[in-house]
């Protein structure tokens, strides 16, 4: 069963320093790889999208890394700021019948704290 | 600001009712997907149109419907409510080409009492 799994479920940091969130999978076939930050009550917004030539792609304080081969992805914020605090949510999309389906993760909730 | 308008914002209803959520693309996007995330879940991807022709279908139950009109706006007709329906209900729009980014909206919120 394609699945997307993330690390850890929630994370505490203190503003200023830097994390790294976790995101495995069993999609297949793959198409791409997609970082999204949710803040409460709102829609996602993406923040990386990558494909399998792809092993890291930035957006200012945000790095997101690719292995295709371990099937595992990674979202390093840098510098950590209190409008980091959301939710980050891995997306996979799968090739399939012609169109891609995207499976979500359930997320990472990350708060920032003074 | 994404440029996908979900209305309403707010929806409370009764058991047993029909509502319709509304949702306007982006300007230039042909594919509208419909999402719902229930109180601290994950999204759960129901269906999406492109052009006007349903492309994929989720785990969308049979009482609700989608459709997708000449103009591109969308509609998600949620009927027979039931308490487990309230729900965040996301649109998202994109160019309908694999690797583009979804842009999503920013939700109708739907309290069944």
């Amino acid at each position: 069963k394609n699945q997307v799994e993330q690390s850890p479920q929630s994370l505490i940091i203190l503003e200023g320093k830097n994390c790294t969130l976790q995101c495995n999978y069993t999609v297949s076939p793959f198409s791409n790889l997609r970082w999204y930050k949710q803040d409460t009550g709102r829609g996602p917004v993406s923040l990386t999208i990558m494909t399998f030539s792809e092993n890291t792609k930035s957006n200012g304080r945000y790095t997101a890394t690719l292995d295709a081969d371990t099937k595992q992805s990674s979202l390093h914020i840098t510098a950590s700021q209190l409008s980091d605090s959301a939710s980050y949510i891995c997306v996979v999309s799968e090739f399939s019948g012609g169109y891609n389906k995207l499976i979500f993760g359930a997320g990472t909730r990350l708060a920032v704290h003074p | 600001d994404s440029g996908v308008t979900q209305t309403p914002k707010h929806l409370i209803t009764a058991t047993g009712q029909r509502v319709t959520l509304r949702c306007s693309p982006r300007s230039g996007d042909l594919s509208v997907y419909w999402y719902q995330q229930s109180l601290d879940q994950g999204l759960q991807f129901l269906i999406q149109y492109y052009n006007g022709e349903e492309r994929a279908k989720g785990n969308i139950l049979e009482r609700f419907s989608a459709q997708q009109f000449p103009d591109l706006h969308s509609e998600l007709n949620l009927s027979s409510l039931e308490l487990g329906d309230s729900a965040l209900y996301f649109c998202a729009s994109s160019t309908g080409h694999s690797n583009q980014p979804q842009h999503f909206g920013d939700g109708t919120r739907l309290s069944i009492l």
